[in-house]
């Protein structure tokens, strides 16, 4: 499975936009890219996932790379609940029935 | 979006006990369910892929004789730990795919159900 790399946890002040990267090197041309988030004590849902062009929706938006190298996920507007572990994850568009692997992703912490 | 549950979402039991952990999908059909295990402070491990009516396929390192995995229909499967020991305690997160909707199998996850072995 091609990895993605991202930064263990990252801060920032409620209300403000928060910049999460993700770094996806190895991307082959059939993978989508997919955010999910994991808030505490709870299981993963899905935030947004895309191809090759940026893609908005009510959580977030996601930039992606012009050579699909990187990417970063886009919370307009921070607020205390979006504290959780964000995780970056590559899903095979031709392998329908693929299984996510989670890497360690990254935590976010929102400060008052 | 569509909705699982797991039940119990907390379990408390003897070392030496079996536990029983059910997956269901409230409003759709799951073509494939999986497995996660989650120990505090770590991501989600996969454990095991499970499809309807046939046998699990279990990731490596993890024992199919620990671990049962029944899919008895399209909408519930149950994951079995045999023998539970103070190691196993951890977070078991199931997931249902709907396949054939879109370009990609969405994944959807149940609230997870922690389990914790005395």
């Amino acid at each position: 499975d091609a990895k993605t790399t991202q930064p263990n946890s990252m801060e920032s002040n409620e209300e403000e936009p928060v910049h999460l990267p993700c770094n996806h090197s190895t991307i082959s041309g059939t993978d989508y890219i997919h955010w999910y988030r994991q808030l505490p004590s709870q299981g993963p849902e899905y935030v947004i996932h895309g191809l090759t062009s940026n893609v908005n929706n009510r959580m977030a938006s996601l930039a992606i790379a012009e050579d699909r190298k990187s990417s970063t996920l886009i919370l307009h507007r921070a607020t205390l609940r979006d504290a959780a572990v964000y995780y970056c994850i590559l899903r095979d568009r031709e392998n329908r029935d693929d299984k996510i692997i989670f890497g360690k992703g990254t935590r976010l912490h929102i400060l008052p | 979006g569509a909705v699982v549950s797991q039940h119990p979402s907390w379990v408390i039991c003897k070392s030496g006990t079996s536990v029983k952990i059910e997956c269901r999908s409230l409003d759709f059909q799951a073509t494939t369910m999986f497995w996660y295990r989650q120990f505090p402070k770590q991501s989600l491990m996969l454990m095991a892929t499970s499809n309807e009516g046939s046998k699990a396929t279990y990731e490596q390192g993890v024992e199919k004789d620990k671990f049962l995995i029944n899919h008895a229909s399209l909408t519930l499967s149950t994951l079995t730990v045999t023998s539970a020991h103070p190691e196993d305690s951890s977070f078991y997160i199931c997931s249902a795919t709907i396949s054939g909707r879109l370009s990609y199998n969405e994944q959807f996850f149940g609230p997870g159900t922690r389990l914790t072995v005395l």
